[in-house]
């Protein structure tokens, strides 16, 4: 099916550790976003990539850093993982950047940090 | 800056009840408006979104209309299921702001038989 997808779904770090999350869409969109969800915070953007090539910080960059490897694949590092990024992280597309259709998203990612 | 607030959850209501979940809009520009739906363990998935003002955008039995007047967007649904029972998303799109989704906290819904 197309659509959006993301790796690993479950991922528990310990706190110092780094790791990467995956996200790949087969839907030719140009526009991808990382966004964080917390309890009663709703959705909170990371970072976006408008287009291949670019990259943007969103509401709450810090400790995070992005790569748009090409037009499908938008990844999420934490390069030394905090318990503060315990969170269930999506990735999400939309054909570009001004979303009149929406967004695709993907599962989820679901990472806590001990 | 733009912003969306929804009513508080959670929601609790019995099989067949009416359905409303308030959400209203600080916005600059004119945005296109959406309602999300979250099912347990799965990532969000579009409702309906309604892109000017008077618009009602429908599905799956639910409706929301656009009023730019009291700057609302106020998701509807006649008669719940046990299977509506989920966390729903208001967000809003402004294209003078970077067109970039801004969500609401969520409303969960809990509908029982």
């Amino acid at each position: 099916n197309a659509g959006v997808t993301q790796t690993p779904k479950f991922q528990v770090l310990k706190t110092g550790q780094s790791m990467t999350l995956q996200c790949a869409q087969d839907m030719n969109h140009n526009s991808m976003y990382w966004y964080r969800q917390d309890p009663g915070m709703g959705l909170r953007l990371i970072y976006y990539s408008a287009s291949e090539g670019t990259t943007d910080k969103g509401e709450v960059p810090n400790g995070y850093n992005v790569s748009r490897l090409n037009k499908r694949e938008f990844s999420l590092r934490l390069e030394s993982a905090a318990p503060s990024q315990t969170s269930v992280y999506f990735c999400a597309s939309s054909e570009n950047r001004l979303a009149n259709y929406g967004y695709t998203f993907g599962s989820g990612t679901r990472l806590t940090v001990v | 800056g733009n912003s969306v607030t929804q009513m508080e959850g959670p929601v609790t209501l019995s099989e067949e009840a009416f359905l409303t979940i308030n959400c209203t809009y600080t916005a600059t520009g004119y945005p296109s408006l959406f309602w999300y739906v979250q099912y347990p363990g799965e990532g969000l998935q579009l409702l309906l979104k309604a892109t000017k003002a008077d618009d009602k955008g429908s599905n799956k039995g639910f409706e929301a209309t656009y009023r730019k007047e009291t700057t609302s967007f106020h998701l509807e649904k006649g008669s719940v299921q046990v299977s509506d029972s989920a966390v729903y998303f208001c967000a809003l799109s402004d294209k003078n702001q970077g067109g970039k989704l801004i969500f609401g906290q969520g409303t969960e819904l809990s509908v029982k038989p």
